[in-house]
């Protein structure tokens, strides 16, 4: 079993949709988590770094549960610009980080 | 957010060769600092994981003898592609980290051999 998964995808979604994503953890001692975006060809780049009380940025919605340790994102209101792949991140107290497999987005008009 | 330069952005190289790519990071010193590598439509694969001054940590599969890893000071990480082959062509990207922050990617290499 991978240390961090997420639904591959992809998720069509129409433009002005709402679409969440969830990944799941293994590892218990995980101290912090991270979403990033990763557009084609191009590096990963930090969307939001997610806390237990969650957080909003924007459209975006960051949750963490640790009782079932699992993260999600949420985006309210698809833009065609959100097209893209998801990537969760977890660290443990090491300073490792973990990435799952990415979620592609793909919106359409 | 930190700025983390990766160069070169793209190299192409004969078989045989070596090839070596610096990820360094700009405006903050980095104890910890990662390399990936990524075929086209899959996900980020970790390669090693290097502390500054110690020797780096080689995730299973990894051949440390061909992906030679240095992390010489707190801003500077080289990775060197030894007798690089057709099938190391990839996109190699670094990440670097403080402690308990997020990590900041390098634009990424890509590396094709010919």
């Amino acid at each position: 079993r991978k240390e961090v998964e997420q639904d591959p995808g992809p998720f069509n979604v129409p433009e002005g949709a709402t679409v969440a994503f969830n990944c799941t953890y293994s590892n218990s001692a995980s101290q912090s988590f991270f979403w990033y975006r990763q557009d084609c060809r191009k590096e990963p780049k930090l969307l939001m770094s997610v806390y237990s009380s969650g957080n909003e940025d924007g459209r975006f919605t960051a949750q963490l549960n640790r009782a079932s340790q699992y993260i999600s994102l949420l985006i309210r209101d698809s833009k065609l610009s959100d097209s893209a792949t998801y990537l969760c991140v977890a660290r443990n107290a090491g300073n490792m980080l973990t990435f799952g497999g990415g979620t592609r987005l793909m919106v359409k008009p | 957010g930190a700025v983390v330069s990766q160069h070169p952005s793209r190299v192409i190289c004969k078989s045989g060769t070596s090839v070596k790519i610096e990820c360094r990071s700009l405006d903050f010193q980095a104890t910890t600092m990662f390399w990936y590598r990524q075929f086209p439509k899959k996900s980020l694969m970790l390669m090693a994981t290097s502390n500054e001054g110690s020797k780096a940590t080689y995730e299973q599969g990894v051949e440390k003898d061909k992906f030679l890893i240095n992390h010489a000071s707190l801003t500077l990480s080289t990775l060197t592609v030894t007798s690089a082959h057709p099938e190391d062509s990839s996109f190699y990207i670094c990440s670097a980290a403080q402690v308990n922050t997020e990590a900041f990617f390098g634009q990424g290499t890509r590396l094709t051999v010919v």
